[in-house]
């Protein structure tokens, strides 16, 4: 089983610029998370999808952000314009984290 | 509003000094609570979860039990290699809705 995989690890982007983050998730797992993790909110959730529709997005910060689940093994959390503010680690997680991915982390300058 | 605080903020052992980790939590309609282990550079990774108060849930050195208004990881005799940061969240809400994370306490034990 090879875990929940999510790209990119690192990405490093001009403020203004779209960031299109990734994540497979574990076969056979109908729900997925999206969270936010900075020193200063610690972790946020920011949407969930269950049979991929979109459930809760309520954590979602603003209409600059947006996600999508196309099929159940694959998802986005797209960010359009990208401001310095959104720089964080970005994780996705099967399941009520069990388990989350390693991240994407976004430094956005 | 559904919060989940943690205390302490962190906190330093020497290896072998047990001790344990606090999660308070007011929630309406507790579904589940969690705790996790996050590395640094690493996502979070589940060590329990707990459903009623006085439930009770071991695994190695660790062991959190959960109250009506909280809950505590116990960790006896540490080893440095228990050195992370330790988060706890609850599912919460009519349908399990909400689910919201605590800020963690750092722990670090020294050899």
């Amino acid at each position: 089983d090879a875990g929940v995989i999510q790209s990119p690890r690192h990405e490093v982007t001009e403020m203004g610029q779209e960031v299109t983050l990734r994540c497979k998730p574990i076969s056979g797992h109908n729900s997925l998370f999206w969270y936010r993790q900075t020193m200063m909110r610690g972790l946020e959730l920011l949407i969930y999808f269950n049979n991929n529709v979109p459930i809760d997005d309520s954590g979602m910060p603003e209409d600059r952000f947006s996600a999508k689940m196309p099929n159940a093994s694959f998802s986005t959390l797209k960010i359009q314009p990208s401001e310095p503010r959104d720089s964080a680690v970005y994780f996705c997680a099967s399941s009520f984290g069990r388990p989350f991915g390693e991240g994407s982390w976004l430094t956005v300058v | 509003e559904d919060q989940v605080t943690q205390s302490p903020e962190a906190l330093r052992l020497q290896e072998g000094e047990s001790s344990s980790l606090n999660c308070s939590y007011t929630v309406s309609g507790l579904r589940g609570l969690f705790w996790y282990r996050q590395d640094p550079g690493k996502g979070p990774e589940f060590l329990f979860t707990l459903y009623s108060a006085g439930e009770e849930k071991e695994k190695e050195r660790l062991k959190a039990t959960l109250t009506k208004k909280e809950s505590f990881l116990h960790i006896t005799a540490p080893k440095p290699e228990d050195s992370a940061t330790y988060l706890c969240a609850v599912q919460a809400g009519n349908y399990g809705q909400n689910f919201v994370f605590g800020p963690g306490t750092r722990l670090s034990v020294l050899p």
